[in-house]
């Protein structure tokens, strides 16, 4: 089936300790996204992607990494810098950036500091 | 800045009513408005869209939204409510001006409660 794999669903952290987030898509889509979900603040936007080895920073970049290497994948590393990385993560990817394109979920991943 | 309200936190509905879940935005430019929903634990799945045309616009599980240009408002609607319609709903602005072009502003989330 067509879809955005997201791995591990569940992701625990111990301080100081870098995890990375895993997602791979097979929807042959060329923008990919990261969402960060706290609860009562809605989705903001970490990184995104809109092409094969570039990525932006979005709005609360900082204590993140990205890597854009192959079309299908798009992993998110938290690394120690982040102070408060307890939190629901989703990946999401589009066909283009054009604004008219609708942007697709996985079905995230829970990261917990321990 | 381009930006989605959602004014209630909550909305309680019986099964069989019709529901509404509010959403207003303000955008520079054509609006690019969406809907989503999320069940617990689970990813955000899309509902529908506003792109350009009609402004009353269909999507998925008998959704239906009515795009309101003078009152800047995208609300969602279905005419009978059902309990598994239960979830937590999200608006969307498509960012057309921002340095992130092409990204999802999102409202806070309104969580929809449907009694039986």
């Amino acid at each position: 089936d067509g879809g955005i794999t997201q791995s591990p669903k569940y992701l625990f952290r111990k301080e100081g300790q870098n995890v990375t987030l895993s997602c791979e898509q097979n929807l042959n889509h060329d923008a990919m996204y990261w969402y960060r979900q706290d609860p009562g603040q809605g989705l903001r936007l970490i990184y995104y992607s809109q092409i094969v080895n570039d990525f932006q920073k979005g709005d609360i970049a900082e204590g993140y990494s990205v890597s854009r290497e192959k079309k299908e994948s798009f992993p998110l590393t938290v690394t120690s810098a982040q102070k408060n990385p307890t939190a629901f993560y989703l990946c999401a990817s589009s066909s283009s950036s054009g604004v008219g394109n609708t942007i697709y979920f996985g079905e995230g991943s829970w990261l917990t500091v321990v | 800045a381009q930006s989605v309200a959602q004014p209630e936190d909550q909305v309680n509905v019986a099964e069989g009513n019709p529901l509404t879940v509010k959403c207003t935005y303000s955008v520079s430019g054509n609006p690019y408005l969406f809907w989503y929903v999320q069940y617990p634990n689970r990813g955000l799945q899309f509902l529908l869209k506003y792109i350009t045309g009609d402004n009353l616009v269909k999507g998925s599980y008998g959704f239906e939204a009515e795009f309101n240009k003078s009152q800047t408002s995208f609300h969602l609607k279905k005419p009978s409510a059902l309990v598994s319609d239960s979830a937590l709903y999200f608006c969307a602005v498509r960012d057309n001006y921002g340095g992130s072009q092409g990204n999802l502003i999102f409202g806070k989330g309104t969580k929809l409660s449907v009694k039986p």
